[in-house]
């Protein structure tokens, strides 16, 4: 079984553009999550969908927005992109989304704002 | 608000020799607890996951965890490392009772291993 797929690998932007992140989950998982990673705040949660709704959101400014399809693929989405949103960016999917069921991560996508 | 701590940022541990890796957690209630290792320019991968019963936990690799309440505490253990073992491994607490919200991780351990 495949694992999750993101893309691209690399991204480099400009402050002030926007960026899409693109999430495909394991086949069967309803729900897929994004986490950013940073070295100074460490693994923060973003969102989470499931079923194309938006179940739960983090702690982090509106420029920050996601989306999932029919086909349980998710795209997160910033805009007005700042410096400080250089980071890895995660997803996740599993099964439910619950806290029993396990989160399976992708590789990410290390986005730098320069 | 559930909370996470790792305090060892950095451990150094020669092949071979036994690991332990220390989390404690703030929750309510009983949470449900994870175990990730993360190697350089990857995604993270569970190692082990406690939800209710044995309070030992065994997980992929030859890792376990102990989960204590009293301590608040799922610390991570392995008896013999081995180079391959060098990563970031990360704590996290989800939320019981079936709630979607997401994982609360810790800062990580960065485990380096001395020939």
């Amino acid at each position: 079984k495949a694992g999750v797929t993101q893309t691209p690998r690399y991204l480099i932007k400009t402050r002030g553009q926007q960026v899409t992140l693109s999430c495909s989950p394991i086949s069967g998982h309803r729900s897929v999550s994004w986490y950013q990673q940073t070295p100074g705040q460490g693994l923060q949660f973003l969102f989470e969908y499931f079923s194309e709704t938006q179940r739960n959101k983090g702690n982090f400014p509106g420029r920050f927005s996601g989306r999932q399809f029919s086909n349980s693929r998710s795209e997160m989405n910033v805009s007005t992109l700042e410096l400080g949103d250089s980071a890895l960016y995660l997803c996740a999917s599993s099964s439910t989304g619950t806290g029993d069921s396990p989160l399976h991560f992708g590789n990410g996508t290390r986005l730098t704002v320069t | 608000a559930q909370s996470v701590t790792q305090p060892d940022i950095h451990i150094t541990v020669s092949e071979g020799a036994s690991l332990e890796l220390r989390c404690n957690y703030s929750y309510g209630a009983t949470p449900y607890l994870f175990w990730y290792v993360q190697s350089p320019g990857q995604g993270l991968q569970l190692l082990l996951k406690y939800f209710s019963g044995d309070t030992l936990v065994q997980g992929i690799k030859g890792f376990e965890a102990e989960f204590k309440r009293s301590q608040s505490s799922f610390n991570l253990r392995k008896p013999s490392v081995h180079w391959s073992d060098a990563a970031e491994y990360f704590c996290a607490v989800g939320p019981s009772g079936g709630g979607a919200d997401g994982l609360t991780f810790g800062k990580g351990t960065h485990l380096i291993i001395q020939p």
